[in-house]
């Protein structure tokens, strides 16, 4: 089982819808969660880190927290084609080590 | 006023060379990490420093060698290059405090 799973896609949602991206994973100690955009060829970028339960909202973005289940969503509203990128999912059990998942391609159509 | 600047961009070399890759953050930051991203995307942590000390050291072959001469700064010196080194390599950078790490621009290393 990997240690942080996300659904590779793509996926593809039209212009002004809401985006989901999902992931899983299996340390139960992780405490941090950290979501990233990476543009093609291009580096992750940090855009939203959680540390609880509930919901966090940043703009457009909100990322979603359930440790019980084991995942961590991130939301965005009024997706735009400037959206479009792969989205990492990324997490810690504290400490510095973050562990990614593969990533998810979203395609926010016109 | 780049935060996370890595040199050279671009490296195309043949197998059994060596080489080296530079990174700099002036972020203020005391702990700095290379990555390595697959064909796969896959991105994976190799190494972590924080305040030059040696902290993360992931199953890594030991032709691989980080150096860290001051916590701005953090090199990777490669060994007797192969064709499975290609990849995207990545410095981060982030406070020992924090676990939000922040990238630099990457190195494209490409082993012929």
């Amino acid at each position: 089982q990997k240690e942080v799973e996300q659904n590779s896609g793509p996926l593809s949602v039209p212009e002004g819808a809401i985006a989901s991206l999902n992931c899983t994973y299996s340390d139960r100690v992780s405490q941090s969660f950290f979501w990233y955009r990476q543009y093609s060829g291009k580096s992750p970028e940090l855009i939203m880190s959680i540390y609880s339960n509930g919901d966090k909202e940043d703009g457009r973005f909100t990322a979603q927290l359930n440790k019980a289940s084991q995942y961590v969503s991130l939301l965005i509203r009024d997706s735009q084609p400037s959206d479009s990128a792969t989205y990492l999912c990324a997490v810690t059990p504290g400490g510095n080590k973050l562990t990614f998942g593969t990533g998810t391609q979203l395609k926010v159509e016109l | 006023d780049t935060a996370v600047s890595q040199t050279p961009k671009y490296l195309v070399t043949q197998m059994g060379n060596d080489k080296s890759i530079k990174c700099e953050q002036n972020l203020g930051h005391d702990t700095m990490y290379w990555y390595k991203q697959d064909s796969k995307k896959f991105l994976k942590i190799m190494f972590s420093y924080n305040n030059k000390e040696l902290i993360i050291n992931e199953t890594v072959p030991n032709r691989f060698s980080p150096k860290s001469p001051d916590k701005a700064h953090l090199n990777l010196h490669i060994n007797s290059l192969e064709l499975g080194d290609s990849a995207v390599y990545f410095c981060a950078s982030s406070q020992w405090s924090s676990s939000e790490q922040y990238f630099g621009p990457g190195t494209r290393l490409t082993v012929t």
